[in-house]
């Protein structure tokens, strides 16, 4: 089983800065990844699948990049609303698993 | 828009079994894969497994001794059982739509992937006597 990383537990940026979150797979994978935004008592809202593609309806400021083992969300210009937590995802094939991180906490200064 | 709702009893003892299913309204069930995740009270997301429209599973080998997952086409729904349930289970409980894509070949099979694109709004289920 890969083991997902995420750093750093919690980010504290202000209105319109950058925000750039990690993920780190135990051992090299593809691009397998997916990062999902999590506001408190809501269910989680995917953001980006294949590591850099934006999922429908996400707004440009979101972007993901990278690939195994070592992936980064960046919001290029955070809105009070990107309050939330982050998780990535790896999607393992075979045998067919997936695997959240532990989560970035944002925060607005 | 697919919409999925999920339904099941609040509460459960320990030592029973936990037994949920998720509605899929809106959208087929066919063609794609079926997801359980759950997270417990203040922590992360955890996978539990998912089931195809065909009816083949996968499952979080950390689960996989208590867990089966299965699918009902007729009625456009799935469901998930978890046998001997303890605190620990205590959790919201969500079930998503996985879709996913073919990117290769290696010679194990096709490379795949696939992520959780619409999810339910969850139900919190509580273990206690």
């Amino acid at each position: 089983e890969i083991e997902m990383t995420q750093s750093p537990a919690t980010l504290s940026v202000s209105p319109g800065e950058r925000a750039t979150l990690f993920c780190r797979a135990g051992q090299s994978v593809t691009s397998n990844l997916a990062w999902y935004q999590q506001k408190p008592g809501q269910a989680p809202r995917l953001l980006i699948y294949g590591a850099s593609t934006r999922a429908t309806g996400i707004p440009a400021r979101f972007s993901g990049s990278g690939s195994g083992p070592e992936f980064t969300l960046t919001i290029s210009s955070l809105q009070s609303e990107d309050s939330a937590i982050y998780y990535c995802q790896h999607y393992n094939n075979w045998p067919p698993i997936f695997t959240f991180g532990p989560g970035t906490k944002v925060d607005i200064k | 828009q697919v919409q999925l709702q999920e339904s099941g009893p609040g509460l459960v003892k320990p030592s029973e079994t936990l037994f949920l299913t998720c509605g899929v309204s809106d959208g087929p069930i066919t063609g794609y894969r079926w997801s359980w995740v759950r997270q417990p009270p203040g922590e992360a997301l955890e996978w539990i497994g998912y089931v195809s429209h065909s009816g083949s599973t996968g499952y979080n080998p950390s689960l996989k001794s208590r867990v089966t997952i299965s699918v009902d086409t007729s009625k456009n729904q799935f469901s998930l059982r978890l046998s001997s349930v303890t605190a620990a289970d205590t959790a919201v409980y969500y079930c998503a739509r996985s879709v996913g894509y073919s990117y290769g070949l290696s010679r194990f099979g096709e490379y795949n992937n696939y992520y959780m694109d619409v999810w339910g709004k969850g139900t919190t289920v509580i273990v206690s006597s």
